[in-house]
């Protein structure tokens, strides 16, 4: 595609629900990012794939939280047992690799946990 | 640890007014630094990356500078438009390590015609 797309846009659930969070790569980029955008903590970065690989999940803020990459593509990044503290908007970004000086951001998925 | 501040939070000018948004950090030992604009519901649009070598960078009405060793940036929009209108945010990359951003809590601008 065109860029950096996210599903779904948006996502109400309830507390203890668990929740999928897809996104979906500019093609032939190698790296791609988890970040999470709330009010009263700004944008922080989660997460981050080179290949089908996350060298270090320290970003991720609990052990409910897990990303995953399949195919050098498409990342998910699951919830578990969600929290109202985990409402935010999650965005995806990637890029050509690494060192690339540039991120595509994709639109985010706005999360709301009820 | 690296913190990145912008002053001001929010910023309300009428049309046509030239405009400077600042942009601090702690660490001087940055790769580079980019400002984003962000559109309610979209996602993040980069307007302008600094080199850390580099002192400014231009594209249109859009000029930033950076000053490494004060850890500052600043954003200058010329003849304001109300399509200017959205969030700004610098984020930095550190020199070393796993370059991830670090993004300042941005500046709401809203410009009126």
């Amino acid at each position: 595609g065109a860029g950096v797309s996210q599903s779904p846009s948006n996502k109400v659930t309830e507390k203890g629900k668990d929740v999928e969070l897809r996104c979906d790569p500019i093609s032939g980029h190698t790296a791609l990012y988890w970040y999470r955008q709330s009010l009263g903590q700004g944008l922080e970065f989660l997460i981050y794939f080179q290949g089908n690989s996350a060298p270090d999940k320290s970003g991720l803020p609990s052990d409910r939280f897990s990303a995953e990459r399949t195919g050098g593509s498409v990342s998910t990044l699951t919830i578990q047992r969600t929290q109202q503290e985990d409402s935010a908007v999650y965005l995806c970004a990637s890029s050509l690799g690494l060192q690339a000086d540039t991120q595509y951001f994709g639109p985010g998925t706005r999360l709301t946990v009820l | 640890k690296q913190e990145v501040t912008q002053i001001p939070a929010a910023l309300s000018v009428p049309e046509g007014e030239n405009l400077v948004l600042n942009c601090s950090f702690t660490d001087s030992a940055i790769y580079n630094l980019q400002w984003f604009r962000q559109d309610p519901g979209k996602g993040l649009t980069s307007l302008l990356l600094i080199q850390s070598s580099q002192r400014e960078q231009t594209s249109g009405r859009l000029n930033a500078s950076l000053d490494k060793s004060s850890g500052r940036s600043t954003l200058y929009i010329a003849a304001s438009q109300p399509g200017d209108s959205a969030t700004y945010l610098c984020a930095v990359r550190r020199a070393t390590g796993f370059q991830k951003l670090v993004f300042g809590t941005g500046t709401r601008l809203l410009v009126s015609p």
